[in-house]
């Protein structure tokens, strides 16, 4: 069945640029959009994005001046970009799938830590 | 957007029900039966548990089921097992334009 792996660096400096990956294996990245939600520690979930895979998007609005979310059917990938960080982007950060017809996310990636530290 | 309002906590006894209410608002809870719940253990990623209110994913136990009424969506777990200590949390379809999704706050339920 399909599977989500997210990849990326663990620790981001304040004021860089955090970067994640999502590989989708499994399955097609085709016909479905791509999630992208956080928790910071102790907390409840953030939905952040997604993304279509014919590259349309959609971004949570308290992050949308510094969210991208782009996808590489090629490669089976879809990433995050969020830029100048402080620490309260520290989180786990999961990608997911949407179904195309629904709006809930059906799949989801283990998850990745990211803590915005120097 | 705010988030959707949940009880910090519900606990049960094995073998009891559980409900956990998760209040929204007529922009989302109330205006769309896009409701959807997940299950997240201790480290471990959300799963999918109800869509669209009240329906289950395939593998998901018939012990777990949704309903809405007005502006608050509701999840019951009937005959409480102690693998389903964990958070709970919904999640509501809020219209294509600017915040399609909101989530809950969150319910850490505790089985006895």
């Amino acid at each position: 069945q399909v599977q989500l792996q997210e990849s990326g660096p663990g620790l981001v400096k304040p004021s860089e640029t955090l970067s994640l990956t999502c590989t989708v294996s499994g399955g097609s990245i085709s016909s479905y959009y791509w999630s992208w939600i956080r928790q910071p520690p102790g907390k409840g979930l953030e939905w952040i994005g997604y993304i279509y895979y014919s590259g349309s998007t959609n971004y949570n609005p308290s992050l949308k001046s510094r969210v991208t979310i782009s996808v590489d059917t090629s490669k089976n990938q879809f990433s995050l970009k969020l830029s100048s960080v402080t620490a309260a982007d520290t989180a786990v950060y999961y990608c997911a799938r949407r179904v195309r017809f629904g709006h809930y996310m059906d799949v989801w990636g283990k998850g990745t830590t990211v803590t915005v530290s120097s | 957007q705010s988030a959707l309002t949940q009880p910090a906590s519900v606990s049960g006894s094995p073998g009891q029900s559980i409900t956990i209410s998760c209040t929204g608002t007529s922009s989302d809870v109330g205006s769309y039966n896009l409701v959807s719940w997940y299950q997240q253990h201790p480290g471990k990623a959300p799963k999918l548990m109800i869509y669209e209110v009240s329906k289950r994913p395939s593998g998901v136990s018939n012990r777990f089921s949704g309903s809405k009424s007005g502006n608050t969506a509701s999840l019951t777990i009937s005959g409480l097992q102690a693998e389903d200590e964990a958070d709970y949390y919904c999640c509501s379809y809020a219209g294509s334009s600017t915040f399609p999704y909101v989530f809950g706050t969150g319910t850490k339920v505790t089985v006895l």
